[in-house]
């Protein structure tokens, strides 16, 4: 079975400043890693996505997360974050064969301070 | 329209109403996605179907009923629900057999159960 970990419920952030969220997973099969945004009152957009290959994957909206594979870690980070980026972020892990099922974590709500 | 859609948007209930939330996919995806969004919690997976087929049902409670009739419209029928029911519920589509395994998101139907 696959579980998605995000420790940190709530990050707040000075406007400039850098961020990273971080993601722990842990699985016994081969996995992707997504990271989804959700801003208010809307669903969820991805903003990337690690299938294979280099592990420094880069996303919309000036986002970027490395996969770690000896530390079964996925952060995401920016190096200057914006008020616009204020919203709740997902980490996702999905097998990558069967049914694709998803497993979410519990989100971090990201509040960017001016 | 493009991409998913949901209606309604907001949706307000007694425990002894009948009513139906709606999801539309405008993305010619093949598989479709019930989740439930609780403050505090992961996204639950609730239902998925597979070409207008249920290939998965979470152990969600009877007075949830979902239907397919086709690959780009999926419901989700709701009679007697209980007050711990009101959350955010989600709507997403993805290919059948993705290469990337990504899922498209509506925006939500906000349930509030009296």
């Amino acid at each position: 079975a696959q579980s998605v970990t995000q420790l940190d419920s709530q990050v707040p952030v000075f406007e400039e400043a850098p961020v990273e969220l971080r993601c722990n997973y842990s699985s016994s099969v081969s996995v992707y890693l997504f990271w989804y945004v959700q801003y208010p009152n809307q669903g969820l957009q991805l903003l990337l996505k690690y299938l294979s290959g280099s592990t420094l994957v880069k996303g919309i909206n000036g986002f970027e997360a490395e996969f770690n594979k000896s530390q079964t870690s996925f952060h995401l980070r920016k190096p200057s974050v914006h008020i616009s980026d204020t919203a709740e972020y997902f980490c996702a892990v999905s097998t990558t064969s069967g049914t694709y099922k998803y497993i979410f974590g519990t989100g971090t709500r990201l509040k960017v301070l001016a | 329209e493009t991409g998913v859609t949901q209606t309604p948007r907001h949706l307000v209930m007694g425990m002894t109403n009948k009513k139906s939330l709606k999801c539309e996919q405008h993305l010619g995806h093949n598989a479709m996605y019930w989740y439930k969004q609780s403050a505090k919690k992961p996204l639950e997976l609730m239902f998925v179907y597979n070409f207008k087929e249920q290939t998965e049902n979470n152990s969600v409670p009877s007075r949830f009923s979902p239907e397919c009739p086709n690959s780009s419209h999926l419901f989700l029928h709701l009679h007697t629900l209980q007050p711990e029911d009101s959350a955010l519920y989600l709507c997403a589509s993805s290919p059948r057999r993705p290469l990337n395994n990504e899922q498209f998101f509506g925006p939500g139907t906000r349930l509030t159960v009296l």
